[in-house]
C-alpha cells in the first residue's frame, strides 16, 4: 500500500485561503468516504481536524473544510492564521481493511 | 478522564524485539478499535495496524506482516504492539490511537507517543 500523495509544502499569507491535495487510488480515497485530515505540531501527537471527507470534530475551527473528487481529497484552510502553521496529513481507509496516510504537507504562513 | 497512556521510551539493539503498551482509561476499552501509528524522525505518519478491543480481531499493514503482533488485555484495558527483527528503519515514535465510534478514522484520541531507539 503506497502512501497517499500530498504536496510537500504549501504557503500563504494571513487571511488567505490555501488548499492541500491528497491523491490516492480507487482502492482507498476513491472507494470510501473515509478520508480524514490531521494537524501535527512539532513534538506533538496528531490531532484530527476533518473526518469522513468533510466532517469537523467538535471544537475544530470552521476555517477548516474538506472535500473529495474521485481519487483526490482536499483540505482547505480559509482565513489563514499564524497558528495554522503546522504539518498536515491525510488518511484513508482502504479496500484491504487497512489504513494509509499521506506523505504530509508543511504549511507555512508568510 | 478519557486518555491513552503509553509506556516509556525504549532502547533496543538491532535484531531485537520491542513491545510498547497503551493503557486506556475513562471509556469502555472493548467498545473501540485501537490503532498503532509510527513516525520516524523528520518523517511522516505510517499506519502499523489495529485491534478490536472486544473481539481481538487484528489487521496489519502489509509492510509489517510477519514482524508485528498487536494484542490486547481487556482485564487491564491495555493494547500492545510488538515489533521483532528491529533495524534502524524502525527507529520512530510509536503512537496508539483510538478509532472513533461510528466512523473509520484512527485518532479521535491519541497516546503521548513512545520513542523506540534502535542501536547497532
Amino acid at each position: 500500500q503506497s502512501a497517499l500523495t500530498q504536496p510537500a509544502s504549501v504557503s500563504g499569507s494571513p487571511g488567505q485561503s490555501i488548499t492541500i491535495s491528497c491523491t490516492g487510488t480507487s482502492s482507498d480515497v476513491g472507494a470510501y468516504n473515509y478520508v480524514s485530515w490531521y494537524q501535527q505540531h512539532p513534538g506533538k501527537a496528531p490531532k484530527v481536524i476533518i473526518f469522513d471527507v468533510s466532517e469537523r470534530p467538535s471544537g475544530v475551527s470552521n476555517r477548516f473544510s474538506g472535500s473529495k473528487s474521485g481519487n483526490t481529497a482536499s483540505l482547505t484552510i480559509s482565513g489563514l492564521q499564524a497558528e495554522d502553521e503546522s504539518d498536515y496529513y491525510c488518511s484513508s481507509y482502504t479496500s484491504s481493511i487497512t489504513y494509509v496516510f499521506g506523505t504530509g504537507t508543511k504549511v507555512t504562513v508568510l | 478522564q478519557v486518555q491513552l497512556v503509553q509506556s516509556g521510551a525504549e532502547v533496543k539493539k538491532s535484531g531485537a524485539s520491542v513491545k510498547v503498551s497503551c493503557e486506556s482509561s475513562g471509556y469502555t476499552f472493548s467498545g473501540y478499535w485501537v490503532h498503532w501509528v509510527r513516525q520516524a524522525p523528520g518523517q511522516g505518519l505510517e499506519w502499523v495496524g489495529c485491534i478490536n478491543g472486544d473481539s481481538g480481531v487484528r489487521y496489519y499493514a502489509q509492510k509489517f506482516q510477519g514482524r508485528v503482533t498487536i494484542t490486547r488485555d481487556t482485564s487491564i484495558n491495555t493494547a500492545y504492539v510488538e515489533l521483532s527483527g528491529l533495524t534502524s528503519d524502525d527507529m520512530a515514535v510509536y503512537y496508539c490511537a483510538r478509532e472513533a465510534s461510528g466512523s473509520r478514522y484512527p485518532g479521535d484520541l491519541w497516546g503521548q507517543g513512545t520513542l523506540v531507539t534502535v542501536s547497532s
